[in-house]
């Protein structure tokens, strides 16, 4: 069975700095992983994928993700925050059975 | 792509009554179909998942029950609701087993 574990419910960075959210996941098969963004009061929206393709994934609004399949890990970064990335992170892995499992989620904070 | 309309956009419902909760899609055929919950600032909770028409899997033992009607149709009921059912609803689709899932804007639902 698959599992996401996403480190640290909160993180809070100044902006401008470097924002590194921490993703590992577990699975038997190779997996096809994703991270989300969710604002407040809506939807999750797609971030980036990685779908076995390059090991460096960029994604909109400046995010990119790097799988390391020995540390089975799947960290999002983004060089300098910005005031509009407050938001809610979910990282999700699928198998090839299909059906996703998502993390516990990460909050992040962006301080002026 | 894919887009996913649910509605309403917010209930209140007293303690006893009946809910049903529509979700459609549009731009693919045979989608996977799930239902999320998320409690306030808690992560996403799977209810129900769907691969075809009248192919339900629940995941969690509780007070609702899901239906699919047609191809491109999600329904999330309940005969008597109970407090414990508040929280933002949460309808997706997804094409195929490694695509990534397409949300709606959700349904916070608030039980008195």
């Amino acid at each position: 069975a698959q599992s996401v574990t996403q480190l640290g419910s909160h993180v809070s960075v100044s902006e401008g700095a470097l924002v590194l959210l921490r993703c590992n996941y577990s699975s038997s098969v190779p997996p096809y992983l994703f991270w989300y963004v969710q604002y407040p009061n809506q939807g999750l929206q797609l971030l980036l994928k990685y779908t076995s393709a390059a090991t460096l994934v960029k994604g909109i609004n400046g995010f990119e993700a790097e799988f390391k399949k020995s540390e089975t890990s799947f960290h999002l970064t983004k060089p300098s925050a910005h005031m509009s990335d407050a938001a809610e992170y979910f990282c999700a892995v699928n198998t090839n059975a299909g059906k996703s499992t998502f993390g516990d989620g990460t909050t992040l904070t962006v301080k002026p | 792509s894919q887009t996913i309309h649910q509605w309403p956009a917010t209930l209140v419902q007293p303690v006893g009554s009946p809910l049903s909760l529509e979700c459609t899609v549009e731009g693919t055929s045979n989608p996977n179909l799930y239902w999320y919950r998320q409690a306030a600032g808690r992560g996403l909770q799977l209810l129900f998942y769907s691969v075809g028409i009248g192919q339900i899997s629940s995941e969690v033992p509780q007070n609702l029950s899901a239906s699919r009607p047609q191809d491109r149709q999600f329904i999330l009921s309940s005969k008597k609701l109970l407090l414990s059912d508040s929280g933002f609803y949460l309808c997706a689709g997804q094409g195929s087993y490694n695509s990534p899932l397409h949300f709606g804007n959700g349904t916070r639902l608030t039980v008195t």
